[in-house]
C-alpha cells in the first residue's frame, strides 16, 4: 500500500525558532515530493516541492531535506512567524497518482 | 491570478441520494484531480482525469463515484447512493502538466454532508 507517515502531529514553535516536520514514504516510485500549506477553510497550497535526484532544497526561509536511501523528507522552516500557524501536508507522488502524509499542525506562538 | 473554484461551497443531502459537485479548473490546465478530506483527517487522492478519461484512481473511488469533463471548463464528481462516511470536503485540483512541474492547484472546497 502506498503510504507517507507524517510527524508529529502537532507542534508549537516559539517565533524566531525552528520547525522541522518529518516525512517517509514506502513505494520507491514516487518522484515527486511536495509539501502544502493549509489554512482552515482553505484548501491546500504547494510550498515547496523537490524531486529525488536532489538531496535539499530552500525557498527563503522554507528547506526540504531529502534522503533517498532512508525514504525520508523533512521540512524546515527558519525563523519561524505566527502567520506560518497552519497544517502543513507532505506528499508524495507518481503518475498523477498523490499521496499525502496526515499533517501536522503548527502553532507559532508571538 | 487564475484559480480553481468549486461549487456550491456547502453541499446537504441525505443519505442514498446523488450529489453532483463542480468545478472549474484553471484555463490551460490539462490535468485535474479530485481529493477529499474528512474533518480533521489527511487529504485523500480520489483520481486524476488527463485527455477525457481517468488516469489514475484509488481505493476510495469505487464505482459509486464518476468524474466528467462535460465541456471545456467544468469538471465534476458524481457520487451515486450517497453514504454516511462521504462526508467530507471534496477539492478539486488542476496543474498543467505532470512530474517535476507538476504543481497542483487547489479549489476551496465543496463540504459534503451526507445526513
Amino acid at each position: 500500500q502506498q503510504q507517507v507517515k507524517q510527524s508529529p502531529q502537532s507542534l508549537i514553535v516559539q517565533k524566531g525558532g525552528i520547525s522541522i516536520i518529518n516525512c517517509a514514504y514506502e513505494n520507491t516510485a514516487f518522484d515527486y515530493f511536495p509539501w502544502y500549506q493549509q489554512f482552515p477553510g482553505k484548501g491546500p497550497a504547494l510550498l515547496i516541492a523537490i524531486r529525488p535526484d536532489v538531496s535539499e532544497k530552500k525557498e527563503g526561509r522554507f528547506t526540504i531535506s531529502f534522503n533517498k536511501s532512508a525514504k525520508q523528507f523533512s521540512l524546515h522552516i527558519m525563523d519561524s512567524q505566527p502567520g506560518d500557524s497552519a497544517t502543513y501536508f507532505c506528499a508524495a507522488s507518481s503518475n498523477n497518482d498523490m499521496r499525502f502524509g496526515a499533517g501536522t499542525r503548527l502553532t507559532v506562538k508571538p | 491570478e487564475p484559480e480553481v473554484t468549486q461549487t456550491p461551497s456547502h453541499q446537504v443531502t441525505q443519505m442514498g441520494q446523488e450529489v453532483i459537485l463542480r468545478c472549474v479548473p484553471i484555463s490551460n490546465h490539462l490535468y485535474f484531480y479530485w481529493y477529499r478530506q474528512i474533518l480533521g483527517q489527511k487529504v485523500e487522492f480520489l483520481v486524476s482525469f488527463y485527455n477525457n478519461e481517468i488516469s489514475e484512481k484509488s481505493e476510495i473511488f469505487d464505482d459509486r463515484f464518476s468524474v466528467e469533463r462535460p465541456d471545456g471548463s467544468n469538471f465534476t464528481l458524481k457520487i451515486r447512493s450517497t453514504k454516511l462516511e462521504d462526508s467530507a470536503m471534496y477539492f478539486c485540483a488542476s496543474s498543467h502538466g505532470r512530474s517535476l512541474y507538476n504543481e497542483q492547484f487547489f479549489g476551496p472546497g465543496t463540504r459534503l454532508t451526507v445526513l
